[in-house]
């Protein structure tokens, strides 16, 4: 079955700077990734996907590139602000939605 | 516009005793339902899904079952809770495809004592 690493576990970055976050996944055939952003004590919530026929998006300040050859997807939020603080979970999906085990992005003041 | 409802937010349980937690999804039909559980540490694990009435597929082996009286209505159950059962539970639907976006609840956190 499908595997998704995600790394870093914790990121803290400097308001205003880029954060980026990586993940990787086993089967060749997930051909959906999505991004889900989860803020204390609530559900997580979409906030960007791409699908296996696209290998760029973008949503204003946030962006997703995926590599099918080398199998891994990496999330990019630029210019980020304070409410940027929460976990984002990357995901891989070909029949079932598989999750990473989060990242908790902490911006700085 | 639709919207998910999960109860109780928050539950402390003794070792042993039953656990019934209830999601209701509003505002559309014959969703694909979904119960994850989340701990700390693990990300969000798939534990059941539904694709209608009475269908209950089961992700892993543990001390929990699901069921789905309603179309709408997704229940998560156990006769006797362990302390590996804590953590944030999460409810989820998608509309028709399985690979569509998930809407999450609002979670609920279990505490077995």
């Amino acid at each position: 079955g499908e595997n998704v690493e995600q790394h870093p576990s914790t990121l803290s970055v400097q308001e205003g700077d880029s954060a980026v976050i990586k993940c990787t996944y086993s089967d060749s055939a997930s051909n959906y990734f999505p991004w889900y952003k989860q803020e204390l004590g609530k559900g997580p919530q979409l906030i960007i996907d791409i699908r296996s026929n696209v290998g760029e998006k973008k949503d204003q300040r946030i962006a997703v590139t995926l590599n099918k050859t080398a199998k891994h997807f990496s999330l990019h939020i630029t210019e980020t602000q304070p409410e940027d603080s929460a976990v984002y979970f990357c995901a891989a999906s070909n029949d079932k939605i598989i999750f990473g085990k989060g990242t908790r992005l902490h911006i700085l003041p | 516009s639709q919207t998910i409802h999960q109860w109780p937010a928050t539950l402390v349980q003794p070792v042993g005793s039953p656990l019934s937690l209830e999601c209701t999804v509003e505002g559309t039909s014959n969703p694909n339902l979904y119960w994850y559980r989340q701990a700390a540490g693990r990300g969000l694990q798939l534990l059941f899904y539904s694709v209608g009435i009475g269908q209950i597929s089961s992700e892993v082996p543990q001390n929990l079952s699901a069921s789905r009286p309603q179309d709408r209505q997704f229940i998560l159950s156990s006769k006797k809770l362990l302390l590996s059962d804590s953590g944030f539970y999460l409810c989820a639907w998608t509309r028709g495809e399985r690979t569509g976006e998930l809407f999450f609840g609002e979670g609920s956190r279990l505490t077995v004592l």
